[in-house]
């Protein structure tokens, strides 16, 4: 049983775009991000949420919008995609956000190419 | 604001030779916590070793091991025996202790390892 899953693996879209990436959890844990891995493989996080509520927002362009419908989940939408937007986007989840007993637990990424 | 330095863009070597990877790191703080995660090809990102700061013993688990040395803010994974199965990349990872985005990882840039058999 995958413990966090990502969807699509794979996203290649033009740029001008709408898109989004869905990430499920079925650990229990409560709380989910999203990291960015550049093409250089730089790691950086996005956003973290809580039990659906917003807990880190890094500099991120508004163009990117999380949505987290329940605490198991947590969607990436992003609009007008940009050149400068493909990278690999991981999902992750903790049990809870001081992290004191819960290392992070990592999707597989999704790879996303916009043309 | 905190930040992870691996020196190392690629290191390489024999099939069941032992291997260090070096990773330093700049913070304030006196309580965190630092990982070692392994990206293999699959991308996956797997967790290998975390060390807590206020620890003074080194962190094992298994065939991997850690020399961490607070003062100087160094963290070094050590990789005996190395195997097929080890070639990856290897991220150094920094996280606060603090309450407020405690799990706001700081990521080193990557040590691309080889094993040649």
């Amino acid at each position: 049983d995958t413990a966090v899953s990502q969807t699509p693996k794979y996203l290649v879209t033009q740029m001008g775009n709408d898109k989004s990436i869905k990430c499920e959890q079925n650990l229990g844990h409560d709380t989910m991000y999203w990291y960015k891995q550049d093409s250089k493989k730089f790691l950086k996080i996005m956003f973290s949420y809580n039990n659906k509520e917003l807990i880190i927002n890094e500099t991120v362009p508004n163009r990117f919008s999380p949505k987290s419908p329940d605490k198991a989940h947590l969607n990436l939408h992003i609009n007008s995609l940009e050149l400068g937007d493909s990278a690999v986007y991981f999902c992750a989840s903790s049990q809870d956000f001081t992290g004191r007993n819960s290392p992070l637990h990592f999707g597989n990424g999704t790879r996303l190419t916009v043309t | 604001a905190q930040t992870v330095t691996q020196s190392q863009p690629e290191m390489s070597v024999q099939e069941a030779e032992t291997v260090t990877l070096s990773c330093t790191y700049d913070t304030s703080e006196s309580d965190y916590y630092l990982f070692w995660y392994k990206q293999p090809p699959s991308r996956q990102m797997i967790l290998v070793i975390r060390q807590e700061a206020y620890k003074q013993q080194n962190a094992t688990e298994n065939r991997f091991s850690v020399n961490f040395q607070k003062a100087a803010k160094s963290f070094s994974l050590k990789i005996s025996d190395s195997q097929l199965g080890d070639a990856a990349m290897y991220f150094c990872a920094y996280r606060t202790r603090r309450f407020q985005g405690a799990q706001k990882l700081v990521f080193g840039q990557g040590t691309r390892l080889t094993i040649n058999p």
